[in-house]
């Protein structure tokens, strides 16, 4: 099925570096969204993207929705041990703007971080 | 305060033992989803249900199935478990337009 291409796959930083990931897609999403797993649980939502262009911020987390509407990034700035896990991203177009409400994920990033 | 809950977290079976797993949420969310999640993999969608009607992947197993006797409860029944069907079980849910939210995920161990 399809899928979004996120790079890098895995990351092995220090305590207190930034990190930056990214997806793109061959198809335009109308939402683009982050999430975060932990080992054994379920992702959890960081950040979600809802217009061309914008650019959110939680925290030390930074996202931010391509201008083509075929791409997103997410940096995490002064990384700290518990940022370790697995982020996905995630596009979505809802059914009322033409879309199938399904989500599209991309594989993953394992981020490591070493104190 | 758990919005998406799944009972239990963890689940053993034997092979062919029929397993339901449940999802409950108090978000009032009218679209709910299961998925399938294995080792180092994104989360495979399963079904979903949009209020109270169905909706079957293409690739989804038949011996996978599911019931929404009401807004807050989904349940995903796995009929006679194979060792391939080991997995983490994610539910999410929506409100129709919107972002999903996951509960934490059953892990199905088959024996």
């Amino acid at each position: 099925g399809q899928q979004l291409n996120q790079s890098p796959q895995s990351m092995f930083i220090q305590e207190g570096e930034d990190v930056s990931m990214n997806c793109t897609s061959s198809s335009i999403f109308n939402t683009w969204l982050w999430y975060k797993q932990d080992p054994g649980e379920g992702p959890v939502l960081l950040i979600a993207l809802y217009k061309a262009g914008e650019l959110t911020s939680n925290g030390r987390l930074t996202a931010q929705f391509g201008i083509t509407r075929k791409d997103s990034f997410l940096n995490i700035s002064a990384s700290i041990p518990s940022d370790v896990g697995i982020y996905f991203c995630a596009g979505f177009t809802p059914i009322s703007q033409g879309g199938s409400e399904k989500l599209v994920f991309g594989k993953g990033t394992k981020l490591t971080v070493n104190p | 305060d758990a919005m998406v809950i799944q009972n239990p977290r963890y689940q053993v079976t034997q092979f062919g033992k029929p397993v339901t797993l449940s999802c409950s949420q108090t978000l009032n969310h009218n679209v709910m989803y299961w998925y399938q999640q294995k080792s180092s993999q994104a989360p495979k969608l399963l079904f979903h249900y949009y209020d109270k009607d169905f909706n079957n992947e293409a690739d989804t197993p038949d011996n996978f199935q599911s019931r929404r006797p009401n807004t807050s409860f989904c349940f995903l029944d796995i009929r006679s478990p194979g060792l391939g069907d080991a997995a983490m079980y994610l539910c999410a849910t929506s409100r129709e337009g919107d972002t999903q939210y996951f509960g934490p995920g059953t892990r199905l161990t088959v024996l």
